[in-house]
């Protein structure tokens, strides 16, 4: 069983949709846990960090930890073209020096 | 300003060559990273430098080797290149270790 796992996708939604993104992961350990969007050809980029379980909010976007059910989720609102590109969840543990561990991304097409 | 910036961007190469990526970083992190991404968009960790030491070497052939000169440079060199090399490797910055990473926009390599 891999430490993350995420649908690959695709995912298709039209324009306006909410989206959700979701990753399971089973090691107890992971404590900080990220959202990187990956466009074709590029580098992934940050979009959320968070640590504890609960929501995150940073504009359309938002960040759900369940850690009791080693659950993490990002909602896209009323998303856009421009939101077409792959979405990574990752996570790492706190103490030491932790890798960082990715999920294998999902990627989702926004349709106008 | 770039703040993770890698060179080459593309590479194409003959099996059993040298080559180095190199890579710098503007942001001021203590921490950083080379990262391969497959075919399939699996992001794993190679390599993890803090303050130009090495802290994480995930079972990487030992054809590849990291080298920082200092906290803003971390370059990789890898020796007889193999076909299974091919890949993109991206290098990553953080502010310190287990946080959030600032990645490059990659060097696709090609080992023909």
């Amino acid at each position: 069983q891999k430490e993350v796992e995420q649908d690959p996708g695709p995912l298709s939604v039209p324009e306006g949709a909410i989206v959700s993104l979701n990753c399971t992961y089973s090691n107890s350990a992971f404590q900080y846990f990220m959202w990187y969007r990956q466009y074709s050809r590029k580098g992934p980029e940050l979009l959320m960090y968070t640590y504890s379980s609960g929501n995150k909010e940073d504009g359309r976007f938002t960040a759900q930890v369940d850690k009791s059910s080693k659950y993490i989720s990002l909602f896209i609102r009323d998303s856009q073209p421009s939101d077409s590109a792959t979405y990574l969840c990752a996570m790492t543990g706190s103490g030491g020096y932790q890798k960082v561990t990715f999920g294998t991304g999902t990627k989702l097409q926004v349709i106008p | 300003d770039t703040a993770v910036s890698q060179t080459p961007k593309y590479l194409v190469t003959q099996m059993g060559n040298d080559k180095s990526i190199k890579c710098e970083q503007n942001l001021g992190h203590d921490t950083m990273y080379w990262y391969k991404q497959d075919s399939k968009k699996f992001l794993k960790i190679m390599f993890s430098y803090n303050n130009k030491e090495l802290i994480i070497n995930e079972t990487v052939p030992n054809r590849f080797s990291p080298k920082s000169p200092d906290k803003a440079h971390l370059n990789l060199h890898i020796n007889s290149l193999e076909l299974g090399d091919s890949a993109v490797y991206f290098c990553a910055s953080s502010p310190a270790v287990n946080t959030e990473a600032f990645f490059g926009q990659g060097t696709r390599l090609t080992v023909v």
